[in-house]
């Protein structure tokens, strides 16, 4: 357990239905990333903030999807009329400071199938 | 384009055989690579980290090395252990902002009796 908890771990849900995943950092960490791992792959940065500001959002990041830090600590991940393509693994990950040595320490996962 | 490229794409290797894994990448500007162990299911967990000026790092039967020339890095797993059994990734940090990181699309290592 890396103190990183993302609910729900699994979710299906069909074509056109909206999702929103949550993501819980390790609490002092200020940066908090998520990221879309499909199956033989490896994770895709999608977006990161600091704090509570969003900095940067990934092409990868259509305008379905929405993601918020309101107030610097959980993740909320959105997914709005969902599509069998956005069938994956979202990892969420945090890490303390702008350091790039410093560890970014990744949840469990929500694993989304569309049906 | 950034790109990490990992070979093999799988591996199964007997219990207690060790076994070495390659990591090439063109990343730039570069800032620091690691080693991440997947279990199925899991999120990666990190086993190292070398910066540019660092050849080797280990971590316990885990030794990584890393050649900033040749943008090579390789994972080795001494006596292998069931529990070995997972995906490893190798993942590049960019210096550039949000210190995002790119990632391998993994070797998938079988450890069997």
């Amino acid at each position: 357990d890396t103190g990183v908890s993302q609910d729900p771990r699994h979710k299906i849900t069909k074509r056109g239905q909206n999702v929103t995943f949550r993501c819980d950092p390790i609490s002092e960490h200020n940066r908090l990333y998520w990221y879309r791992q499909t199956l033989g792959q490896g994770p895709e940065f999608l977006t990161y903030f600091q704090n509570e500001a969003q900095l940067e959002k990934s092409r990868l990041l259509s305008d379905r999807f929405s993601a918020e830090r309101p107030k610097g600590s959980f993740s909320t991940l959105e997914i709005q009329r969902t599509e069998q393509g956005d069938s994956a693994m979202y990892l969420c990950a945090s890490s303390l400071g702008t350091i790039s040595y410093n560890e970014q320490f990744f949840g469990p996962g929500t694993r989304l199938t569309v049906l | 384009k950034n790109q990490v490229e990992q070979s093999p794409q799988s591996l199964i290797i007997l219990e207690g055989k060790n076994c070495t894994l390659q990591c090439n990448y063109t990343v730039s500007p570069f800032s620091n690579l690691r080693w991440y162990k997947q279990d199925t299911g899991r999120g990666p967990v990190s086993l190292t980290i070398m910066t540019f000026s660092e050849n080797t790092k280990s971590n316990g039967r885990y030794t990584a090395t890393l050649d900033a020339d040749t943008k090579q890095s390789s994972l080795h797993i001494t006596a292998s252990q069931l529990s070995d059994s997972a995906s490893y990734i190798c993942v590049v940090t960019h210096t550039g902002g949000g210190n995002k990181l790119t990632f391998g699309t993994g070797t998938q290592l079988k450890v069997e009796l």
